[in-house]
């Protein structure tokens, strides 16, 4: 199985700043990579796909980038909103693989 | 707009079984594979099955083949989970999931296996 790592496990910083999550793979998965966001209570939503492609409706400041075994999530300025926990799937190989979760919370 | 509403969670026994479902809307649900994602409290998330549009592939993670079946009626725009032989491990919030790739989620449904 290919492991997804996250890091880091959780981060604090303050509204306005410019923040990096990052997914290494155990083997290289091309582009097939997504992002997801969830807040306490909710379910999952989709960011990003093919590891740089941003889903219709979400917030510009949200950008991903990356290939093969390292990608990273950035938030170019945090907004209150953005406060969750951060997730990656790859979709690769079977089975596919989350990483552990970043939590995001307010500094 | 795409809706996704699991029902059938629940307390079982550990060993007992459970069927959950996802009635899907707001897509042309027979031209999509769908997926089945969980969540243990407090946990992250875990890749459960998939099966495409027509149901002719399916693959699931180790920790549940030859206990959970995925299925779907696309007549009813429906989809299924058989869980066979539960375990407390199984203890999860079930996802249903749009596509491969889970573009669109469900609100999940809570499985409880306990004694």
């Amino acid at each position: 199985d290919i492991q997804m790592t996250q890091s880091p496990s959780s981060l604090s910083a303050s509204v306005g700043d410019r923040v990096t999550i990052t997914c290494r793979a155990s083997q290289g998965i091309r582009n097939d990579l997504g992002w997801f966001q969830q807040k306490p209570g909710k379910a999952p939503q989709r960011l990003i796909y093919a590891a740089s492609t941003l889903q219709s409706g979400v917030p510009p400041r949200f950008s991903g980038s990356g290939s093969e075994t390292e990608f990273t999530l950035t938030i170019s300025s945090l907004q209150p909103e953005d406060f969750a926990t951060y997730y990656c799937l790859q979709h690769n190989s079977y089975p596919y693989t989350f990483g552990q979760g970043t939590k995001l919370e307010i500094k | 707009e795409v809706q996704l509403v699991e029902s059938g969670g629940g307390l079982v026994q550990p060993g007992g079984s459970l069927r959950l479902s996802c009635a899907a809307s707001g897509f042309t649900f027979s031209t999509y594979w769908m997926t089945w994602v969980r969540q243990t409290p407090g946990k992250g998330l875990e890749w459960v099955a998939n099966i495409k549009y027509d149901g002719s592939e399916i693959y699931y993670v180790d920790s549940v083949k030859g206990r959970f079946t995925i299925s779907r009626d696309n007549a009813k725009n429906s989809l299924y989970l058989q869980m066979n032989s539960l375990r407390a491990e199984d203890t999860a919030v079930y996802y249903c999931s749009k596509g491969g790739h889970c573009d669109e989620w469900g609100q999940g449904t809570l499985v409880t296996v306990s004694s």
